[in-house]
């Protein structure tokens, strides 16, 4: 059974104040890593898919990379828009729809 | 932009009522899914639909149906609303291999 555990739930960051989140999978082969963002009370917003170990993909300050284990989500200089909860999510190779399999998120605040 | 829609941002019902929950996307998706989201729980799959009258159960179908008349249309049904299905929902659709895009999300109420 695919799974995926975030960490750190959490994550108080001062405007400037650069950090990583961490989203570490086990999958039946891996079709898609997929990283969103959710502000509260609203649906997850798309922001990047990786497909293969050594990808990177890049958004204003967020940068997303991808090991066989594990990607990251790393916010540079965070501002107090940036602050959201996180989800990473997996895709299977043997699913062909686009089930995807949700991790519990990080929350992160950046304060001013 | 893609464009995923749901009818209703908030609703409150009772106990033993059925509910219709409706998504339309307007970017000709083949797939489209219905997520329910709980603190400590996550997004959890419901019901997804890879055609029009096609459908196949997620993780967690019980208590609840759908149904997919249009290829842009695709609704979730609460026969008999528990407050055990007090949830946010959200309806997400994808191309076949492409990146998958969500609603703004429905925070259904049961009293």
């Amino acid at each position: 059974e695919d799974q995926v555990t975030q960490s750190p739930e959490a994550l108080r960051l001062q405007e400037g104040e650069s950090s990583s989140l961490n989203c570490s999978y086990t999958v039946s082969g891996l079709r898609g890593l997929f990283w969103y963002r959710q502000d509260p009370g609203k649906g997850p917003e798309f922001l990047f898919t990786l497909y293969s170990a050594g990808e990177e993909k890049e958004k204003e300050r967020l940068k997303a990379t991808l090991t066989k284990k594990e990607s990251f989500l790393h916010i540079t200089a965070p501002k107090p828009e940036d602050s959201a909860t996180y989800l990473c999510a997996v895709q299977g190779r043997t699913d062909s729809w686009g089930k995807l399999q949700f991790g519990a998120g990080t929350q992160v605040v950046v304060t001013p | 932009d893609v464009k995923v829609t749901q009818s209703s941002r908030y609703l409150v019902k009772r106990t033993g009522e059925k509910v219709f929950l409706e998504c339309v996307q307007d970017m000709d998706h083949e797939n489209m899914f219905w997520y329910r989201q709980d603190p400590g729980l996550g997004l959890r799959l419901i019901y997804f639909s890879y055609d029009v009258k096609m459908k196949e159960k997620g993780d967690i179908p019980e208590g609840y149906s759908v149904s997919r008349e249009k290829k842009e249309r695709f609704s979730l049904i609460l026969e008999s609303a528990s407050t055990n299905q007090t949830s946010m929902y959200l309806c997400a659709s994808n191309l076949k291999g492409q990146s998958t895009f969500f609603g703004q999300g429905t925070r259904l109420t049961v009293v």
